[in-house]
């Protein structure tokens, strides 16, 4: 299964736009690009999934380079309720035992 | 509203006693899944089941058991045997056949604390 690295840490300021990357460089052509957040102590909360072409939806916007060797979340208005860790998960559909989850970004909006 | 549901929220053990986890799914979804969390890390996962009445190990299922008696439930048991059992425990679920449209989702978790 691919793995993706993801920055620690990141910061934001509240209204801009917070742009969270992933590189999966070893992924294969038939793994997904999931992404998911992490409130503390909650569980994690799916916001987004792709193949190889841009998804968007009322959460976020994933884009994902034509190599589809990294991509970027994108919230486009950040508010200090989106602070919390971002997962970037690639895996095969049907392959329900390879879902790995590192250790992600944590991303803090600020004021 | 469909979702998962963990409890007890917290829950606190004496060392060298087995303890249960709820988890109940009203998603009708086919899979389920434990994950435990240590402070700062990813998730890991303990055990998986695709149907009822089977289960399959993930990568740390040593001193836990599960059970899949019903589609909806799936509790996991930690055992005396688990040396280091105090982490944040995390059921999820999710549909079985799919392109990638697997609705999986997370309950809220069970922090559990030896003592």
């Amino acid at each position: 299964d691919a793995k993706t690295t993801q920055p620690p840490s990141m910061d934001c300021a509240e209204g801009r736009a917070a742009n969270l990357p992933c590189n999966h460089s070893t992924i294969s052509g038939n793994e997904y690009v999931y992404w998911y957040r992490q409130i503390h102590s909650q569980g994690p909360q799916y916001i987004i999934h792709g193949l190889k072409n841009n998804e968007t939806n009322e959460m976020a916007s994933l884009i994902i380079t034509e190599d589809r060797k990294s991509s970027t979340l994108i919230l486009p208005h950040a508010t200090l309720r989106d602070t919390a860790v971002y997962y970037c998960i690639v895996r095969v559909a049907y392959d329900f035992n390879k879902f790995y989850f590192g250790s992600g970004t944590k991303l803090n909006v600020k004021p | 509203d469909g979702g998962i549901t963990q409890s007890p929220k917290y829950l606190f053990r004496k060392e060298g006693q087995n303890v249960t986890l709820s988890c109940e799914q009203n998603l009708n979804h086919d899979a389920m899944y434990w994950y435990r969390q240590d402070p700062g890390q990813g998730l890991r996962l303990i055990y998986y089941s695709q149907i009822v009445n089977d289960f399959q190990k993930g990568d740390i299922a040593e001193g836990y058991s599960v059970s899949r008696e019903k589609k909806e439930s799936f509790p996991l048991t930690v055992t005396s045997a688990q040396k280091n059992p105090t982490a944040f425990y995390l059921c999820a679920s999710s549909i079985w056949d799919s392109f990638g449209e697997d609705g999986y989702t997370f309950g809220s978790g069970t922090r559990l604390t030896v003592v």
